[in-house]
């Protein structure tokens, strides 16, 4: 079966800091995807960034990394230099197979990210 | 205007009550989606459509039914509401083929049943 484990419920970081969620994975597909999404307190859904099974560097979008280690199945997100509008639950998720068909989303528990000043 | 969009965005009902979430989108997608979100459980799959004439049961179906009347819209039903269906819903869709293929969240629908 497949699996998105968010380990920190909670993580508090300083403004202007680095910080790293962790999510690792569970698949015997040897294609997927690894997304991680944003959600603020207003609910939306903002996705942040992508790694493929196959892709050979990590990922980055501005701001937010994926350190992606294939072999430990696991895809840390990096945010760099966080800023009071990164508070918000970040949720890592996976593309995968349900019934067969590849396409829907399985997602962690999610982190919430609070930034002090 | 908003790509994906979900009525009502908040909605209050009693239990026993019949009641349909409704989703449009004007990206195009074939593919579109319905998850619910409980507080520290993330998102979980309710139903997946990947054209009019597919639909199928995702992780958590008992409870729910849904419609696609077009590619565009892709509506949800709780045929007799429970306490325990308390949630907020999402719809999302995607497109095959394109990369990262990622899914397109609607703003979500609270729902909550007395």
């Amino acid at each position: 079966a497949q699996k998105i484990t968010q380990t920190q419920p909670g993580m508090f970081v300083q403004e202007k800091e680095a910080v790293t969620l962790d999510c690792t994975y569970d698949t015997s597909d040897q294609s997927y995807g690894l997304f991680w999404y944003k959600q603020p307190s207003s609910g939306e859904m903002i996705f942040l960034i992508y790694q493929g099974s196959y892709d050979e560097q990590n990922a980055t979008e501005g701001r937010y990394s994926l350190n992606f280690q294939k072999a430990r199945k696991s895809a840390n997100l990096v945010i760099s230099a966080s800023q009071l509008g990164d508070s918000a639950m970040y949720f890592c998720a996976m593309r995968g197979h349900y019934g067969g068909s590849q396409g829907n989303l399985i997602f962690g528990k999610g982190t919430k990210l609070s930034v002090k000043p | 205007d908003a790509d994906v969009t979900q009525t009502p965005r908040n909605r209050i009902t009693k239990t026993g009550k019949r009641i349909m979430l409704e989703c449009s989108q004007t990206k195009g997608h074939d593919r579109m989606y319905w998850y619910r979100q409980d507080p520290g459980l993330g998102l979980r799959l309710i139903y997946y459509s990947f054209d009019v004439k597919d639909i199928n049961k995702g992780e958590i179906s008992d409870g729910y039914s849904v419609s696609r009347q077009a590619q565009a819209k892709f509506s949800l039903s709780l045929e007799s509401a429970i306490p325990n269906q308390t949630a907020l819903y999402f719809c999302a869709t995607s497109e095959p083929g394109t990369s990262p293929s990622e899914q397109f969240f609607g703003p979500g629908t609270r729902l909550t049943v007395l």
